[in-house]
């Protein structure tokens, strides 16, 4: 999982709640990534960052906001506005259009 | 637009037996291409990546690839596989000529289970 970490492991809420993931690397790499993983769905693009007070839309960011005021945080916010929360999020982060290091990943359960 | 496919959703190989996992991808112009493996409830790990140069490339844990340009191929192989290579299987392209980091489109996954 090199030298990124995301908290808590598990997270749960109710819903209506809005609830932040934590997501830090001391790679010192420009950009990061957040992905949502579903069964069978693989990894689909929430939003990523190419560089420090800049962020752009994936393809489902929707219901997701992000901001990037740090290098090495890249905080992800899912709304009360995302219909259908509960998955597992994983946060990566890479030097340029190479490999991407991911996290270890964060289970959200909305109830 | 890119995109990666990953043909089987499930590949049971037995414990010893070589094993390959397909990947075939689409990008415009030359691709940078990866295999990451995931175990249960954990981040993707980094495999191994073609960029340029030799068509095969070998990669952790005894894992190979074969890059055939002319099949927009990239399948993964491993000569003997171990009950340990048990996971879920992701391979991602990103077009070569880039600017900045453009995010890698990934498969959906190939679940490898290997059977003792």
């Amino acid at each position: 999982d090199g030298g990124i970490t995301q908290s808590p492991k598990y997270l749960f809420r109710k819903e209506g709640q809005n609830v932040t993931l934590s997501c830090e690397q001391n790679l010192n790499h420009d950009a990061m990534y957040w992905y949502r993983q579903d069964p069978g769905q693989g990894l689909r693009l929430i939003y990523y960052s190419q560089i420090v007070n800049d962020f752009q839309k994936g393809d489902i960011a929707e219901g997701y906001s992000v901001s990037r005021e740090k290098k090495e945080s890249f905080p992800l916010t899912v709304t009360s506005a995302q219909k259908n929360p509960t998955a597992f999020y994983l946060c990566a982060s890479s030097i340029h259009a190479y490999e991407q290091y991911f996290g270890p990943g964060t289970r959200l359960t909305v109830t | 637009a890119q995109s990666v496919a990953q043909p089987e959703d499930q590949v049971n190989v037995a414990e010893g037996n070589p094993l390959t996992v397909k990947c075939t991808y689409s990008v415009s112009g030359n691709p940078y291409l990866f295999w990451y493996v995931q175990y249960p409830n954990r981040g993707l790990q980094f495999l191994l990546k073609y960029i340029t140069g030799d068509n095969l490339v070998k990669g952790s844990y005894g894992f190979e690839a074969e890059f055939n340009k002319s099949q927009t191929s990239f399948h993964l192989k491993k000569p003997s596989a171990l009950v340990s290579d048990s996971a879920l299987y992701f391979c991602a392209v990103s077009p070569s000529v880039v600017s900045g980091n453009t995010p890698l489109v990934f498969g959906k996954g190939t679940r490898l289970s290997v059977i003792a």
